[in-house]
């Protein structure tokens, strides 16, 4: 069964910009979270989404957004980038969330110059 | 709010040495707890997992027991490999909830 995968793997960006990251959880999968990955501040949730609906979200401003289509695949958006926003972002995918294991993709760079 | 501390890195160690990585948490009720790893350039793969008190988790030679009278998780591996050299970290998971709580991580160095 083929794993999470994200799109693109690397990005880079200027300030000001809008970008979009997307990503297919495993097969069968209905739950997907969104978490971003900094030196300063670690592996922090930004939200998550079941059903194309967002349940949590986490102490993100409102630049950040996220949906979920039908076949459960996700894209997050990120507007008006700031030099900050450089990060590594993962996506994890459950069955249908809860106490379940998540298993994560590789990963989105996103460089904002 | 839920947290989670784990042993401040970088750990550098020869190969067939004992690894032990401290992880507590503070939570309320009985989270699931975690161990990630990540290799360079790669995301988080699940190393083993613990979903009640006294639970033990093991993968490749890795072990962590859920304490709960400590709050504890502490990942230990009798002898290590050059191969194991990435960064590790720590989470809870509250029932109910998909928000996985990190620690920041601690990075390992295996050498030959």
């Amino acid at each position: 069964k083929a794993g999470v995968t994200q799109t693109p793997r690397y990005l880079i960006k200027t300030r000001g910009q809008q970008v979009t990251l997307s990503c297919s959880p495993i097969s069968g999968h209905r739950s997907v979270s969104w978490y971003q990955q900094t030196p300063g501040q670690g592996l922090q949730f930004l939200f998550e989404y079941f059903s194309e609906t967002q349940r949590n979200k986490g102490n993100f401003p409102g630049r950040f957004s996220g949906r979920q289509f039908s076949n459960s695949r996700s894209e997050m958006n990120v507007s008006t980038l700031e030099l900050g926003d450089s990060a590594l972002y993962l996506c994890a995918s459950t069955i249908s969330g809860g106490e379940e294991t998540q298993y994560f993709g590789p990963g989105t760079r996103l460089l904002v110059l | 709010g839920d947290s989670v501390t784990q042993m401040e890195g970088p750990v550098t160690l020869s190969e067939e040495a004992f690894l032990t990585i401290n992880c507590t948490y503070t939570a309320t009720g009985y989270p699931s707890l975690f161990w990630y790893v990540q290799y360079p350039g790669e995301g988080l793969q699940l190393l083993l997992k613990a979903t009640k008190a006294d639970d033990k988790g093991s993968n490749k030679g890795f072990e962590a027991t859920y304490r709960k009278e400590t709050t504890s998780f502490h990942l230990e591996k009798g002898s290590v490999q050059v191969s194991d050299s990435a960064v590790y970290f720590c989470a809870i998971l509250q029932g109910g909830s998909e928000k996985l709580v990190f620690g920041k991580g601690t990075k390992l160095t295996v050498n030959p």
